[in-house]
Order: structure tokens, then C-alpha cells, then sequence
């Protein structure tokens, strides 16, 4: 069956980098591309970006252009989101999901905080 | 930018009540519009694409319809398990994709 198993919690400091990793299962890794969405408290579904786990391939939303990197291992089916200079307002679950134009599996979350 | 709406924000129904959640879009996206459930603490589950068609798994009691910028989610026969938000999202530009704000259902 399809799986999708996110990383554990991360705090951190404002100003601090995160990675979030997203190991699939199931499936043939590189026919499916990826998408990140995450979800600040109280709030809705906020896309943040994709990447092609076959060729690489990313596209990022405006908002998070310069401080995202999105890129995937194949050799471990894994794929990763790194967010630099992080803001207070970064505080949010990050969740990674299959991609068929549409968001068909998801990962169970990954709630990143940033605190002084 | 397509911007997605939906209406109610939220709604409050009996078990056993037909509850309607509408989604618009600012242009037209021909059909391609998911529906999402995220029940609480929980990620979100898809339940419908393409506008109308069931996710396998999906009850029955959950229907699609819709396209160009108008669209309903429909739940006949509300449970106390449906409870939780429901979100649509549009694909029409993927992988540059967007979802409404969402709408909470809660049981009266």
C-alpha cells in the first residue's frame, strides 16, 4: 500500500534552517511527482511547491522563492524540504503528498516550530 | 491568479441531514477540482477529483458536481464521522495548485 512517512518535530530559532524528509513506500518513486502544503495553526492548505521526482524538476510558490529547495533521493525513495531564514510565521505542519495533478496520498505531517 | 472560494465557512447539521458545501473559482477551470476531508489532527484525505469522480474508498454518500467556476460537495446522509474541514482545490494549472479556504462541518 501506498505510504508516505514524514520526518519528526523540528524547533527552531528564528533565522535557523529545517529539513523535512518524506520516505514513500509502495509505489514506483519516480513516476510520481511530489508536493509540499502546509498548514499554519488555525489555518487552511497553503501550497508551497512540486518537484518531478524523475528528472528534478521544481516549481515554488512566489511567497517561498529564494528561501525553498525542494530535491529528492531515489536511491532511498526519499524525497526533502529544506526552508532557510525562518520566521515565526513559519510555524506550521508541513505535509508532503503524491502527485497526479491532484494530491491522492499524504504524509502524516511534520510540525515545525519556530521559537526563540 | 484563479482565486477559489467556498461558502458556508462553516455549518452546523443533524445526523441524517443532506449538507451542500459550494466551491468557486474567480475563472473557469473546466473540471479539474478535488475535494479534500481533513478531520481533526489528521492530514487531508482526498475524496473527490475531476469534479464528480469518487476516490476509491470514498462512501458513496459523498458526491461531486460542477464545472467551469461553480462547484458542490455534497454529503447525503451526514455521520458524526464526517465531521471536520472540507477543502476543494484547483488543478487546472498544476503543479501550480491552489485550495479554498475551507469549510468546517460540525453536527448540530
Amino acid at each position: 500500500q501506498v505510504q508516505l512517512v514524514q520526518s519528526g518535530h523540528e524547533v527552531k530559532k528564528p533565522g535557523a534552517s529545517v529539513k523535512v524528509s518524506c520516505k514513500a513506500s509502495g509505489y514506483i518513486f519516480n513516476t510520481y511527482g511530489i508536493y509540499w502544503v502546509r498548514q499554519a495553526p488555525g489555518q487552511g492548505l497553503e501550497w508551497m511547491g512540486w518537484i518531478s521526482v524523475y528528472n528534478g524538476n521544481t516549481k515554488y510558490a512566489q511567497k517561498f522563492q529564494g528561501r525553498v529547495t525542494m530535491t529528492t533521493d531515489t536511491s532511498i525513495n526519499t524525497a526533502y524540504l529544506e526552508l532557510r531564514s525562518l520566521r515565526s510565521d513559519d510555524t506550521a505542519i508541513y505535509y508532503c503528498a503524491r502527485d497526479i495533478d491532484f494530491l491522492d496520498f499524504w504524509g502524516q505531517g511534520t510540525q515545525v516550530t519556530v521559537s526563540s | 491568479d484563479i482565486q477559489m472560494t467556498q461558502s458556508p465557512p462553516s455549518l452546523s447539521a443533524s445526523v441524517g441531514d443532506r449538507v451542500t458545501i459550494t466551491c468557486r473559482a474567480s475563472q473557469g477551470i473546466d473540471n479539474y477540482l478535488a475535494w479534500y476531508q481533513q478531520k481533526p489532527g489528521k492530514a487531508p484525505n482526498l475524496l473527490i477529483y475531476g469534479a464528480s469522480t469518487l476516490q476509491s474508498g470514498v462512501p458513496s454518500r459523498f458526491s461531486g458536481s460542477g464545472s467551469g467556476t461553480e462547484f458542490t460537495l455534497t454529503i447525503n446522509s451526514l455521520q458524526p464521522e464526517d465531521v471536520g474541514i472540507y477543502y476543494c482545490q484547483r488543478y487546472d494549472s498544476a503543479p501550480r495548485i491552489s485550495f479554498g479556504p475551507g469549510t468546517k462541518v460540525e453536527i448540530k
